[in-house]
């Protein structure tokens, strides 16, 4: 099975700053990467999908970037509805997994 | 737009099968494959499987002998069987569609319409 490991779980930032998250594959996974976004009893969103192609819709401070096995969503410049955790996920094995989160605060 | 809705109960007796509905409105069952993901405290987000529009199927080996996903086109459904279950099963479940972008000689798979998830308790 492919882990994924995220870093850090908790971030904490304000408004108007420029945030990475980071996202560690077990093994090569090319660009098989997705990112996600969830808030509260909400369903994720998807933003980011084959490491860097930005989903239709997503404001456009949203970023995605590989290195090797690891894996980048920033986010240019902190708004208020930004605030939330957000997930990768590989999609190199059919067996998809995803990271445990990073959870976004004020 | 394509929308998703699952349906079904919230409490599941242990031992016995949790079956869940997922409705997609606004497109076509025919096209994409369709998954089901499910989200606990202990576990985060765990993939359990899909079927795409011919009915293959695919599974998270550690359900695949509890598992059963399965398409019922003329409904614009599809399903989710899970049996046997535990509290371990305790959880969010959501139904997604699993679109698919053709680039650079590679498929590139991801998630992008989710229903709003339904609570499914296993107790006694």
């Amino acid at each position: 099975d492919i882990q994924m490991t995220q870093s850090p779980s908790a971030l904490s930032a304000s408004v108007g700053d420029r945030v990475t998250i980071t996202c560690r594959a077990s093994q090569n996974i090319g660009n098989y990467l997705n990112w996600y976004q969830q808030k509260p009893g909400t369903a994720p969103k998807l933003l980011i999908y084959a490491a860097s192609s930005v989903q239709r819709g997503v404001p456009s401070r949203f970023s995605g970037s590989r290195s090797g096995t690891y894996f980048t969503l920033t986010i240019s410049s902190l708004q208020p509805e930004d605030f939330a955790t957000y997930y990768c996920q590989q999609s190199f094995s059919t067996l998809y997994s995803f990271g445990q989160g990073t959870k976004l605060e004020i | 737009q394509v929308q998703m809705q699952e349906s079904g109960p919230g409490l599941v007796k242990p031992s016995g099968t949790l079956s869940l509905t997922c409705t997609v409105s606004g497109g076509s069952i025919s096209d994409y494959h369709w998954g089901w993901i499910r989200q606990s405290p202990q576990k985060g987000l765990e993939w359990i499987g899909s079927v795409n529009s011919s009915g293959r199927d695919n599974y998270n080996p550690s359900l695949k002998s509890r598992v059963t996903i399965s398409l019922e086109t003329s409904m614009n459904q599809f399903s989710l069987k899970l049996s046997s279950v535990t509290a371990a099963d305790t959880a969010v479940y959501f139904c997604a569609r699993v679109s698919y972008d053709f680039w650079t000689g590679d498929y590139y798979y991801y998630m992008d319409v989710w229903g709003k998830g339904t609570t499914v308790s296993v107790s006694s």
